[in-house]
Protein backbone atom coordinates (compact mmCIF):
# COMPACT_ATOMS: atom_id res chain seq x y z
CA UNK A 1 0.00 0.00 0.00
CA UNK A 2 1.01 3.47 -0.85
CA UNK A 3 2.43 5.05 1.83
CA UNK A 4 2.85 8.61 1.27
CA UNK A 5 0.10 9.96 -1.37
CA UNK A 6 0.53 13.33 -2.97
CA UNK A 7 -2.29 13.82 -5.39
CA UNK A 8 -1.42 16.95 -7.38
CA UNK A 9 0.94 15.79 -10.08
CA UNK A 10 1.24 19.90 -10.60
CA UNK A 11 -0.14 22.99 -9.34
CA UNK A 12 0.59 27.02 -10.40
CA UNK A 13 0.11 29.41 -8.27
CA UNK A 14 0.77 33.42 -8.84
CA UNK A 15 3.41 35.24 -7.62
CA UNK A 16 2.94 36.17 -4.02
CA UNK A 17 0.13 34.44 -3.27
CA UNK A 18 0.02 31.53 -1.01
CA UNK A 19 -0.27 28.19 -2.45
CA UNK A 20 -1.08 24.28 -0.21
CA UNK A 21 0.35 21.60 -1.42
CA UNK A 22 -1.44 18.23 -0.58
CA UNK A 23 0.16 14.86 0.99
CA UNK A 24 -1.90 12.09 2.84
CA UNK A 25 0.18 9.06 4.90
CA UNK A 26 -0.42 5.86 6.01
CA UNK A 27 1.13 4.31 8.84
CA UNK A 28 -0.02 1.84 12.18
CA UNK A 29 3.40 3.23 14.12
CA UNK A 30 2.44 5.62 16.51
CA UNK A 31 5.59 7.29 16.17
CA UNK A 32 6.87 9.02 12.97
CA UNK A 33 8.12 11.51 11.62
CA UNK A 34 7.02 14.04 8.34
CA UNK A 35 9.22 15.67 6.24
CA UNK A 36 8.82 17.99 3.16
CA UNK A 37 11.83 18.51 0.31
CA UNK A 38 12.30 21.02 -2.79
CA UNK A 39 14.05 19.56 -5.70
CA UNK A 40 14.87 22.37 -8.02
CA UNK A 41 15.62 21.31 -11.63
CA UNK A 42 19.76 20.93 -10.58
CA UNK A 43 18.57 17.69 -8.48
CA UNK A 44 19.68 18.52 -4.98
CA UNK A 45 17.02 17.24 -2.29
CA UNK A 46 16.60 20.30 -0.34
CA UNK A 47 14.75 19.93 3.82
CA UNK A 48 12.00 22.51 4.04
CA UNK A 49 10.42 21.48 6.97
CA UNK A 50 9.84 18.21 9.90
CA UNK A 51 6.66 17.66 11.67
CA UNK A 52 7.04 14.70 14.46
CA UNK A 53 3.81 12.94 14.79
CA UNK A 54 3.70 13.85 19.26
CA UNK A 55 4.39 17.61 18.04
CA UNK A 56 1.81 19.44 19.81
CA UNK A 57 2.14 22.75 17.23
CA UNK A 58 2.20 22.80 13.36
CA UNK A 59 5.93 23.30 12.21
CA UNK A 60 6.93 26.54 10.16
CA UNK A 61 9.61 27.59 8.73
CA UNK A 62 9.86 30.64 7.61
CA UNK A 63 7.01 30.95 5.04
CA UNK A 64 6.84 27.55 5.05
CA UNK A 65 4.29 25.83 7.42
CA UNK A 66 3.28 22.52 8.15
CA UNK A 67 -0.74 22.09 8.05
CA UNK A 68 -0.32 18.80 10.26
CA UNK A 69 -3.98 17.32 10.99
CA UNK A 70 -3.48 13.59 12.51
CA UNK A 71 -6.81 12.33 12.98
CA UNK A 72 -6.91 12.61 8.94
CA UNK A 73 -3.49 11.94 8.19
CA UNK A 74 -2.37 14.73 6.15
CA UNK A 75 0.35 17.06 6.46
CA UNK A 76 -0.14 19.78 3.94
CA UNK A 77 2.71 21.72 2.87
CA UNK A 78 1.77 25.46 2.97
CA UNK A 79 3.64 28.46 0.90
CA UNK A 80 2.99 31.65 1.90
CA UNK A 81 3.98 34.78 -0.64
CA UNK A 82 5.45 33.07 -3.47
CA UNK A 83 8.46 33.60 -5.24
CA UNK A 84 9.42 32.89 -9.02
CA UNK A 85 12.28 30.43 -6.94
CA UNK A 86 9.68 28.78 -5.47
CA UNK A 87 8.94 26.64 -8.96
CA UNK A 88 10.14 23.06 -8.68
CA UNK A 89 9.40 19.58 -7.28
CA UNK A 90 7.79 19.24 -3.93
CA UNK A 91 8.27 15.52 -2.06
CA UNK A 92 6.49 14.81 0.53
CA UNK A 93 7.99 11.68 3.01
CA UNK A 94 7.62 9.94 5.98
CA UNK A 95 10.33 8.09 8.20
CA UNK A 96 8.13 5.28 10.46
CA UNK A 97 10.46 6.10 13.66
CA UNK A 98 9.38 2.94 15.98
CA UNK A 99 9.26 0.75 12.57
CA UNK A 100 12.19 -0.01 10.21
CA UNK A 101 13.13 3.36 10.21
CA UNK A 102 12.45 3.54 6.53
CA UNK A 103 12.17 6.83 4.46
CA UNK A 104 8.90 6.76 2.23
CA UNK A 105 8.69 9.29 -0.30
CA UNK A 106 5.27 10.60 -2.26
CA UNK A 107 5.96 10.97 -5.85
CA UNK A 108 6.36 14.74 -5.89
CA UNK A 109 3.82 17.94 -6.93
CA UNK A 110 5.45 20.60 -9.63
CA UNK A 111 4.67 23.85 -8.38
CA UNK A 112 5.11 26.40 -11.15
CA UNK A 113 4.91 30.01 -10.02
CA UNK A 114 3.74 32.47 -12.61
CA UNK A 115 4.96 36.00 -12.92
CA UNK B 1 3.12 2.62 -9.35
CA UNK B 2 6.62 2.31 -10.26
CA UNK B 3 8.70 0.65 -7.46
CA UNK B 4 12.26 1.41 -6.83
CA UNK B 5 13.68 -1.24 -4.09
CA UNK B 6 16.58 -0.57 -1.90
CA UNK B 7 19.05 -3.37 -0.37
CA UNK B 8 19.71 -3.51 2.42
CA UNK B 9 17.72 -1.26 4.38
CA UNK B 10 20.11 -1.50 7.64
CA UNK B 11 23.80 -2.57 7.57
CA UNK B 12 26.24 -2.19 10.52
CA UNK B 13 29.71 -3.16 9.78
CA UNK B 14 33.49 -2.51 10.79
CA UNK B 15 35.51 -0.16 10.21
CA UNK B 16 37.76 -0.22 7.26
CA UNK B 17 35.23 -2.87 5.70
CA UNK B 18 33.85 -1.95 2.25
CA UNK B 19 29.57 -1.94 1.69
CA UNK B 20 27.46 -2.66 -1.07
CA UNK B 21 24.06 -0.65 -1.54
CA UNK B 22 21.67 -1.88 -4.56
CA UNK B 23 19.10 0.19 -5.56
CA UNK B 24 16.55 -1.73 -8.50
CA UNK B 25 13.92 0.00 -10.57
CA UNK B 26 11.25 -2.94 -10.25
CA UNK B 27 9.04 -2.76 -13.13
CA UNK B 28 10.57 -0.02 -15.10
CA UNK B 29 13.73 0.74 -17.11
CA UNK B 30 16.23 3.75 -15.68
CA UNK B 31 18.65 4.90 -17.41
CA UNK B 32 19.68 7.51 -14.65
CA UNK B 33 19.70 6.88 -10.76
CA UNK B 34 20.48 9.55 -8.37
CA UNK B 35 21.80 8.70 -5.08
CA UNK B 36 21.83 11.01 -1.71
CA UNK B 37 23.22 10.91 1.66
CA UNK B 38 20.57 11.89 4.47
CA UNK B 39 22.47 14.64 6.58
CA UNK B 40 21.44 14.72 10.33
CA UNK B 41 19.29 17.69 9.99
CA UNK B 42 17.28 16.17 7.33
CA UNK B 43 19.08 17.50 4.28
CA UNK B 44 19.27 15.41 1.49
CA UNK B 45 22.53 15.80 -0.21
CA UNK B 46 22.81 14.69 -3.59
CA UNK B 47 25.81 12.50 -4.16
CA UNK B 48 25.69 11.67 -7.86
CA UNK B 49 23.98 10.64 -10.69
CA UNK B 50 24.60 6.87 -12.30
CA UNK B 51 24.01 6.74 -16.10
CA UNK B 52 23.44 2.70 -17.41
CA UNK B 53 26.37 2.18 -18.97
CA UNK B 54 28.94 5.33 -18.63
CA UNK B 55 30.69 6.57 -15.43
CA UNK B 56 28.66 8.36 -12.74
CA UNK B 57 28.61 12.13 -12.25
CA UNK B 58 29.53 13.16 -8.71
CA UNK B 59 28.43 16.45 -6.94
CA UNK B 60 31.39 18.41 -6.05
CA UNK B 61 33.03 17.45 -2.75
CA UNK B 62 31.74 13.16 -3.16
CA UNK B 63 34.97 11.39 -3.33
CA UNK B 64 34.24 8.96 -6.14
CA UNK B 65 37.18 6.26 -5.06
CA UNK B 66 34.94 6.53 -1.87
CA UNK B 67 31.61 6.12 -3.11
CA UNK B 68 31.63 4.07 -6.02
CA UNK B 69 28.75 3.77 -8.19
CA UNK B 70 28.38 1.00 -10.61
CA UNK B 71 24.95 0.97 -12.82
CA UNK B 72 25.36 -1.78 -14.82
CA UNK B 73 21.96 -2.58 -16.13
CA UNK B 74 18.90 -0.47 -16.69
CA UNK B 75 17.50 -1.54 -13.73
CA UNK B 76 20.25 -2.00 -11.34
CA UNK B 77 22.82 1.01 -9.83
CA UNK B 78 24.87 -0.42 -6.92
CA UNK B 79 26.63 2.09 -4.11
CA UNK B 80 29.56 1.32 -2.38
CA UNK B 81 31.24 2.41 0.24
CA UNK B 82 34.57 1.52 0.34
CA UNK B 83 37.05 1.83 3.46
CA UNK B 84 34.30 2.86 5.52
CA UNK B 85 34.64 5.05 8.81
CA UNK B 86 32.20 6.00 11.43
CA UNK B 87 31.64 8.86 9.86
CA UNK B 88 30.20 7.27 6.82
CA UNK B 89 27.02 6.24 9.14
CA UNK B 90 24.18 7.58 7.21
CA UNK B 91 21.54 7.14 6.06
CA UNK B 92 21.18 6.67 1.93
CA UNK B 93 18.67 7.14 -0.17
CA UNK B 94 18.45 6.41 -4.07
CA UNK B 95 15.86 7.13 -6.73
CA UNK B 96 15.19 6.57 -10.39
CA UNK B 97 13.25 8.41 -12.81
CA UNK B 98 10.58 6.31 -14.89
CA UNK B 99 11.84 8.29 -18.52
CA UNK B 100 9.45 6.10 -20.61
CA UNK B 101 6.14 6.62 -18.67
CA UNK B 102 5.56 9.71 -16.78
CA UNK B 103 9.02 10.89 -16.06
CA UNK B 104 8.32 10.46 -12.43
CA UNK B 105 11.09 10.05 -9.79
CA UNK B 106 10.58 7.47 -7.76
CA UNK B 107 12.74 6.68 -4.42
CA UNK B 108 13.95 3.68 -2.74
CA UNK B 109 13.10 3.02 1.07
CA UNK B 110 16.63 4.00 1.76
CA UNK B 111 19.61 2.03 3.46
CA UNK B 112 21.16 3.02 7.07
CA UNK B 113 24.47 2.10 7.36
CA UNK B 114 26.21 2.24 10.64
CA UNK B 115 29.98 1.98 10.68
CA UNK B 116 31.37 0.47 14.01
Amino acid sequence: AQKITQTQPGMFVQEKEAVTLDCTYDTSDPSYGLFWYKQPSSGEMIFLIYQGSYDQQNATEGRYSLNFQKARKSANLVISASQLGDSAMYFCAMRDITGANNLFFGTGTRLTVIP
Amino acid sequence: GAVVSQHPSRVICKSGTSVKIECRSLDFQATTMFWYRQFPKQSLMLMATSNEGSKATYEQGVEKDKFLINHASLTLSTLTVTSAHPEDSSFYICSARDFENTGELFFGEGSRLTVL
